[in-house]
Order: structure tokens, then sequence, then C-alpha cells
């Protein structure tokens, strides 16, 4: 079937803009993870949702990042007034609906989104 | 707050050899899992193998194995056999339910396999 995919593949904004970055995951899978990879870096959460909600937001480096998950299933990453500093790649995971141990909650990535603020 | 270590920016290793990349881990917690990352230049990110701290015995996966020593808080990965497809960055990670599953990821090692 279909895995994770994002759009755009690439974005290039200036300074001061808004961008938004869009995630779709795997049919049926209920929880949704968005990670920053800056250059040279391994990924670093931002913000996982369950469902419609954001479960833990905890990753967001400031007030200018927002994500959105209106219907369980899509989820769009918002920045304001973007800066040098908020480029690199974006990458959003899905998983099932989060289960305990013995159970294993896989994460498929899709292939991120690389933004560069001019 | 967990953290995860990789000490080694960059490896090297001879198509058809053994090579070992090493990673330490620091958490409080108890039911954890621990995973290896392969990302290509595709920037697609590959979930290798991953290991259950609840379980005693390394994970293996066909040419990949683990060596976990939870006492010591370490989690290296051994590739066999390597191929010229195996040069990537490996990204060893963390994660727990406490945290949602969310993954922790260290720095990355990026590894060259060489004719």
């Amino acid at each position: 079937g279909a895995g994770v995919s994002q759009t755009p593949s690439n974005k290039v904004t200036e300074k001061g803009k808004y961008v938004e970055l869009r995630c779709d995951p795997i049919s049926g899978h209920t929880a949704l993870y968005w990670y920053r990879q800056s250059l040279g870096q391994g990924p670093e959460f931002l913000i996982y949702f369950q469902g419609t909600g954001a479960a833990d937001d905890s990753g967001l480096p400031n007030d200018r990042f927002f994500a959105v998950r209106p219907e369980g299933s899509v989820s769009t990453l918002k920045i304001q007034r973007t800066e040098r500093g908020d480029s690199a790649v974006y990458l959003c995971a899905s998983s099932v609906a989060l289960r305990g141990a013995p159970y294993y909650n896989e994460q498929f990535f899709g292939p991120g989104t690389r933004l560069t603020v001019l | 707050a967990q953290t995860v270590t990789q000490s080694q920016p960059e490896m090297s290793v001879q198509e058809a050899e053994t090579v070992t990349l090493s990673c330490t881990y620091d958490t409080s917690e108890s039911n954890y899992y621990l995973f290896w990352y392969k990302q290509p230049p595709s920037r697609q990110m590959i979930l290798v193998i991953r290991q259950e701290a609840y379980k005693q015995q390394n994970a293996t996966e066909n040419r990949f194995s683990v060596n976990f020593q939870k006492a010591a808080k370490s989690f290296s990965l051994k590739i066999s056999d390597s191929q010229l497809g195996d040069t990537a960055m490996y990204f060893c990670a963390f994660s727990s339910s406490n945290s949602g599953y969310a993954l922790n990821f260290g720095k990355g090692t990026s590894l060259l396999v060489t004719p």
C-alpha cells in the first residue's frame, strides 16, 4: 500500500514568510509524528498526534510553529515569520494506534520536506 | 530526559568486511525500545533493527545484529558482509511509552562501504 507522503518535497521561502508543510500518513494510522532534521544532525522530535489531538507538543521550538490534524488523518505543520534557522528537513512519521508492550508501534517515515529560508 | 550518544561521526569499511557502530544512551526508565535507522541520500528513514529492553536476547536481522548491554546502557550495531548499498547515515534511537513512543535520535554515524 501507499506509504507516508509529504508535500512539497522542497520549499524555498524568504525570511519572514509563512509556510505550510503537509503530511499524509498511512491509511488507518492514528499516531502521527513530526521531526526536524538540521544539517549533520539526527532528527529532533517536534510534536505528535494521537488521532486529532496533539498529545505532546513539547518539541516545538517556539510559538511560531504550530501543527494541526483536524480529521485525524492529514497533518499540516505551519511556520510563521520564518527565520534562516528554520532551514532543515522536516520529517513526518505515522504508526498504528499506540499500545504498550509487548506490542511495538513501528513508525513509518515519509521522504521529508526540505525547507530553505533565504 | 533521555540522551542518545553516537561517538563515531564517520566510519569506513571494505566490502564483505564487518563493521560495528557504537551507541550509548541514558535513561531512568526500565521499559523502552532501541532502534537503528538507516538514512541514505534519498532522506528516507529505514528501520534496520529494533530491540525491546525487556528482552535479553540480542536482535538479529539477516546481516545486521545488535549487542545490547542493558546495565552498561550500550547498544551497538554489527553489519556483517558489508555491501556497497549499506553506505548511508546510521542513527541510533530510543523510545518509550512515557513520550508516546516519539523517537529520540543520536547525531548519527556516516558509514562508507568501499569496494
